[in-house]
């Protein structure tokens, strides 16, 4: 069984939209991260979360909101979605003191 | 601007023969790297990792080596494999919250 999971895979919305993209970890680790992935852009940090009261924004945190329900459970939140969020996104997770970062399977999310 | 630089887009290989990734990096506040792969449709593996208090560390195929005089740290993967034939992504660990700040990765192609 996949140890960090994200639903749905896939999504198609529409612009106007909201939307939650939802992780959960079965390793037990206290931090999660929200990535996404742009063709030629590389992977860039949308929010982390050091433990369940501890959230902060990434370095593209704007249009996006996030929820820690639980040491397990990690949502992201579109809530009016717009074309260029089209994307892929990833979920993470960590450890401390290693620095790992042990990734989810992705969602790839299209907004028309 | 990007701090970690991974300014070869692609590579081709041989089956058996040597792949050499290369990765530059600007900050000299880094003090761990991280080497991440990705297949198509999956998150990205963590691989291997080196500390700035070493040069060289070994996994295997797999190893990076790190010169910190000149930024820049490479991975060999020797003897490459076809199923080696993914995407390559250099990471660096910055800041306080030690958040990992990521190249724009390497697609290595490696052929029978």
């Amino acid at each position: 069984d996949a140890d960090v999971t994200q639903t749905p895979r896939n999504r198609i919305t529409k612009t106007g939209k909201r939307i939650m993209l939802e992780c959960s970890q079965t390793k037990g680790h206290d931090r999660m991260y929200w990535y996404r992935q742009d063709p030629g852009l590389g992977l860039r940090l949308i929010y982390y979360s050091f433990d369940v009261k501890d959230i902060n924004k990434g370095e593209i945190s704007d249009g996006y909101s996030v929820s820690r329900q639980a040491q397990a459970k990690f949502s992201l939140s579109l809530e009016s979605a717009i074309p260029n969020q089209t994307a892929l996104y990833f979920c993470a997770t960590s450890d401390p003191p290693r620095y790992e970062q042990y990734f989810g399977p992705g969602t790839r999310l299209t907004v028309t | 601007d990007q701090q970690v630089k991974q300014n070869s887009p692609s590579l081709s290989v041989q089956e058996g023969r040597i792949s050499i990734l290369n990765c530059d990096y600007t900050n000299s506040m880094f003090d761990y790297f991280l080497w991440y792969k990705k297949y198509p449709a999956e998150g990205p593996t963590f691989l291997i990792s080196i500390s700035s208090i070493k040069d060289k560390n070994e996994d295997g195929r797999f190893t990076v080596f790190l010169n910190k005089s000149a930024k820049h740290l490479s991975l060999h993967i020797v003897p490459s494999q076809p199923g080696d034939s993914a995407v390559y992504f250099c990471a660096a660990v910055a800041g306080n919250n030690r958040k990992l700040i990521w190249g724009l990765g390497t697609s290595l192609a490696v052929n029978p």
